[in-house]
């Protein structure tokens, strides 16, 4: 079983659609948590970290589950510029690494 | 442009051949991470410097693959003996250090070296 894992899509939705992923990850000593994203043939960019108490940036909602082990990011109003793929990544304490997990692939449509 | 570089941004070679990939991080970040990619899949860790010191290498990480950041600044990882397997896009990472919160552990990724082994 991989350590961080997603659905890898594709999702495809009509542009002002609400979306949402998740992510689970199987290390209870996972600590830190991001989405990032990342568009074709280009390099990752953080999208935002997961806080504790769910944060939201705009128009995009992140939460995280300690108890179930996971967490999810919500776009509301979806634009034709969010088509990308949203990769969920997770570290664990005491460790430098960094688990990415698939990534999720989101496309809007006109 | 102030953001992480990667040189080359391509490379072709030939199954056996050797090839080196150098990483400019941004200035004054002391974190620097290399991963691998391959298509479908997210960028997998192979190893992390902190200032020259090497803190971290993943155990995915075969001999033939060696890193090194001598000074702090610049970064470079080697593949010896390429083989087809070997074929991703190598991606160069790095975040500042020292800082409160969690702008510490943001990574800023370069464009990346894309090899072929042929």
């Amino acid at each position: 079983r991989k350590e961080v894992e997603q659905d890898p899509g594709p999702f495809n939705v009509p542009e002002g659609a609400t979306v949402a992923f998740n992510c689970t990850y199987s290390n209870s000593a996972s600590q830190s948590f991001f989405w990032y994203r990342q568009d074709c043939r280009k390099e990752p960019k953080l999208l935002m970290s997961v806080y504790s108490s769910g944060n939201e940036d705009g128009r995009f909602t992140a939460q995280l589950n300690r108890a179930s082990q996971y967490i999810s990011l919500l776009i509301r109003d979806s634009k034709l510029s969010d088509s990308a793929t949203y990769l969920c990544v997770v570290k664990r304490s005491g460790t430098y690494k960094y688990i990415f997990g698939t990534g999720t692939r989101l496309k809007v449509l006109a | 442009d102030t953001g992480v570089s990667q040189n080359p941004r391509h490379k072709i070679t030939k199954r056996g051949q050797n090839v080196t990939f150098r990483c400019d991080p941004i200035s004054e970040h002391n974190r620097l991470y290399w991963y691998r990619q391959t298509l479908g899949q997210g960028p997998e860790f192979l190893t992390y410097f902190q200032n020259e010191a090497q803190l971290e290498k993943s155990r995915l990480l075969s001999d033939r693959f060696s890193a090194e950041r001598p000074k702090g600044s610049f970064s470079t990882l080697e593949i010896q003996r390429t083989e087809q397997g070997d074929s991703a896009m190598y991606l160069c990472a790095s975040s500042p250090s020292g800082l409160a919160g969690w702008g510490a552990e943001t990574q800023y990724f370069g464009p990346g070296t894309r090899l072929l082994v042929l």
